[in-house]
């Protein structure tokens, strides 16, 4: 059964404190592996997409790299305006629609002054 | 582009009333989706849509209909409300199905529904 698990469930920095966050996935064949950011009362919103062991992906504070089992969302020097939840999610090369993604329960970030 | 839209935001419904809630999206994308996402949960697939005239079912597709008559449009429908359908519910779209890269998910802003 494909599955990701996503840990810390909560996180709390201090600003300028670099971090990672960690998604742990279990998928028949990875289609691809996704990270979004979700702010309280909002949809999730797309950050990266990564298709193969060995990737990596930049967008000013964050980092996301890929191994064959886990994807890594390095925070670097945060800022309070960094605080969300970070959701993690996969694609399968198998199964009803390769276009669904299965998701993780999130990381919950805080980034305090 | 207004990207991904949803009516209403918010919603309270007695059990067993019947509501729909809209999802659009202007961006010509063929692949549409619809997640409740519940406390300690995550977000869970309900239906989707690969194309006009195209659904399935996914995770959690219990209680819930949905119809794709234009590529816009993507409706989902609750039969007859219960409260475990007290959730908040997100519609996204994607260029492709997922058969190729540059496939990534946009959500709407979603909808808190309420069933008491």
């Amino acid at each position: 059964e494909d599955q990701v698990t996503q840990s810390p469930e909560a996180l709390r920095l201090q600003e300028g404190e670099s971090s990672s966050l960690n998604c742990s996935y279990t998928v028949s064949g990875l289609r691809g592996l996704f990270w979004y950011r979700q702010d309280p009362g909002k949809g999730p919103e797309f950050l990266f997409t990564l298709y193969s062991a060995g990737e990596e992906k930049e967008k000013e504070r964050l980092k996301a790299t890929l191994t064959k089992k886990e994807s890594f969302l390095h925070i670097t020097a945060p800022k309070p305006e960094d605080s969300a939840t970070y959701l993690c999610a996969v694609q399968s090369l198998y199964g009803g629609s390769q276009g669904n993604l299965i998701f993780g329960k999130g990381t919950k970030l805080s980034v305090k002054p | 582009n207004a990207g991904v839209t949803q009516t209403p935001k918010f919603q309270v419904l007695k059990t067993g009333q019947s509501m729909t809630l809209q999802c659009a999206q202007d961006m010509n994308h063929e692949y549409m989706s619809w997640y409740r996402q519940d406390p300690g949960m995550g977000l869970r697939l309900i239906h989707y849509s690969v194309g006009a005239g195209i659904t399935d079912q996914g995770e959690v597709p219990n209680g819930y209909n949905v119809s794709r008559s234009t590529t816009e449009d993507f409706p989902l429908r609750l039969l007859s409300a219960a409260p475990s359908q007290t959730s908040v519910y997100f519609c996204a779209s994607s260029y492709s199905p997922g058969w190729t890269r540059n496939n990534e998910q946009f959500f709407g802003p979603g909808t808190r529904l309420t069933v008491l």
